[in-house]
């Protein structure tokens, strides 16, 4: 069964340092999602795109936030300089059309 | 304000118990809403969808009601297993000029016990 793949499943990275998390979301998806769970927390909307740009994106997701489908297969998001609260899971997610589906989440340690 | 509440915020049952979970929503306008099981560090698993028109929708032991009068839902548990045990999450997607938005609910941490 087709799923979703994150990469790396945890990143360690010091404060203020620029970190890329990978998803190859399923292959005929047209919708790709990204969010966040802060520990203990809810999980949290960040941003959403389709055909090739950002169609919503969320308070959290500022400048120092970016989004890049580099190569039609993976999905990345981009951290520029990491605070201490941007450590979190980070779940990428896709659709065909109605029925999301998440990836396992890269763990993202910021110290 | 979109918002999305759960209870209880947690849930200790024997295994081989029924439970049910609650989700009451103010999200509007309403598209769909949806259960997920989220294991402790993995990516939410999704259960059921459940569009305006659907009262009701199973999955195996899961079912799920919707009422969109009220805007509440419930996630029932028939037989509980101790694989069960995990974080249900309630999520209310809304639309609006054809971009969707998903409203995520705190969860309800179910333990089942032997």
């Amino acid at each position: 069964e087709p799923e979703v793949t994150q990469t790396p499943s945890h990143q360690v990275t010091q404060m203020g340092q620029e970190v890329i998390l990978r998803c190859v979301p399923i292959s005929n998806h047209l919708y790709f999602y990204w969010y966040r769970q802060i520990l203990g927390q809810k999980v949290e909307f960040l941003v959403s795109f389709y055909n090739n740009e950002i169609s919503e994106k969320s308070e959290i997701f500022d400048d120092q936030f970016s989004v890049e489908r580099p190569d039609g297969s993976n999905f990345t998001l981009k951290i520029r300089s990491t605070k201490l609260e941007d450590s979190a899971m980070y779940f990428c997610a896709s659709r065909p059309g109605g029925l999301q589906f998440f990836g396992p989440g890269t763990r993202l340690t910021v110290l | 304000k979109n918002q999305v509440e759960q209870s209880p915020q947690s849930l200790i049952i024997l295994e081989g118990k029924n439970c049910t979970l609650q989700c009451n929503y103010t999200v509007s306008p309403f598209s769909n809403l949806r259960w997920y099981k989220q294991d402790t560090g993995r990516g939410p698993v999704s259960l059921t969808i459940m569009t305006f028109s659907e009262n009701t929708k199973s999955n195996g032991r899961y079912t799920a009601t919707l009422d969109a009068d009220t805007k509440q839902s419930s996630l029932h548990i028939t037989a509980s297993q101790l694989s069960d045990s995990a974080s249900y999450i309630c999520v209310v997607s809304t639309s609006t000029s054809g971009t969707y938005k998903y409203i995520f609910g705190t969860g309800t941490r179910l333990k089942v016990l032997a």
